[in-house]
């Protein structure tokens, strides 16, 4: 099927874990994100890479790093993990070269939990 | 600066009745207006969306939004609720002129009561 993946569905960890979570499109955008989704159910953006360049860095820690290795995938490291890192984190797509206005789909989510 | 803003934490409508949610917006330039929804446990999926043209824009499962723009506003609307449309609603405008960032508003929660 065609869709955008992330692996793990669900993360349980200790603090100060290190943890990876990894994204996945076959739907051939040019674009992928990461978002943060917390307990009231805000949507934050974190991170976007266009064509393997990363052109959104918003306010985040720096124990989150993103990594592109190629257009089609998108993994987020986390280090050091902290409580209140515990939230749902989704990986979405868009095609947006020369193509203004597409949607972009949406994973379905990695919910992490630090104990 | 610009904003999303979703007025209705939650609402509530009887199975077979209308359903609007609302959604105004501000922002700099022509706006890109979407909207998502999340089922329980599961990721967005998009709706529908206005980029030009026609003010009533037609989506998924039967839902329809309506630009104005002397209002500012984008709302969700739907002739007839069911009770499967019960979920959490998000509207979104592009960011300024970017062809990547969305502005996200705060997420209304519909439930459809039978």
């Amino acid at each position: 099927d065609t869709a955008v993946s992330q692996t793990p569905k669900y993360l349980v960890t200790q603090m100060g874990n290190d943890k990876s979570i990894k994204c996945e499109q076959n739907l051939g955008h040019d674009t992928m994100y990461w978002y943060k989704q917390d307990s009231k159910k805000f949507l934050k953006i974190m991170f976007s890479y266009n064509n393997k360049e990363l052109i959104i860095n918003e306010t985040v820690p720096n124990r989150f790093s993103p990594k592109s290795p190629d257009k089609a995938h998108l993994n987020l490291h986390i280090n050091s993990l902290e409580l209140g890192d515990s939230a749902v984190y989704f990986c979405a797509s868009s095609q947006t070269s020369h193509i203004p206005g597409n949607e972009q789909y949406f994973g379905p989510g990695t919910r992490l939990t630090v104990t | 600066a610009q904003s999303v803003a979703q007025p209705e934490d939650q609402v509530n409508v009887a199975e077979g009745n209308p359903l609007t949610v609302k959604c105004t917006y501000s922002v700099s330039g022509n706006p890109y207006l979407f909207w998502y929804v999340q089922y329980p446990n599961r990721g967005l999926q998009f709706l529908l969306k206005y980029i030009t043209g026609d003010n009533l824009v037609k989506g998924s499962y039967g839902f329809e939004a309506e630009f104005n723009k002397s209002q500012t506003s984008f709302h969700l609307k739907k002739p007839s609720a069911l009770v499967s449309d019960s979920a959490l609603y998000f509207c979104a405008v592009r960011l300024g002129h970017s062809n990547y960032q969305l502005i996200w508003g705060a997420g209304t929660k519909l439930i459809i009561k039978p």
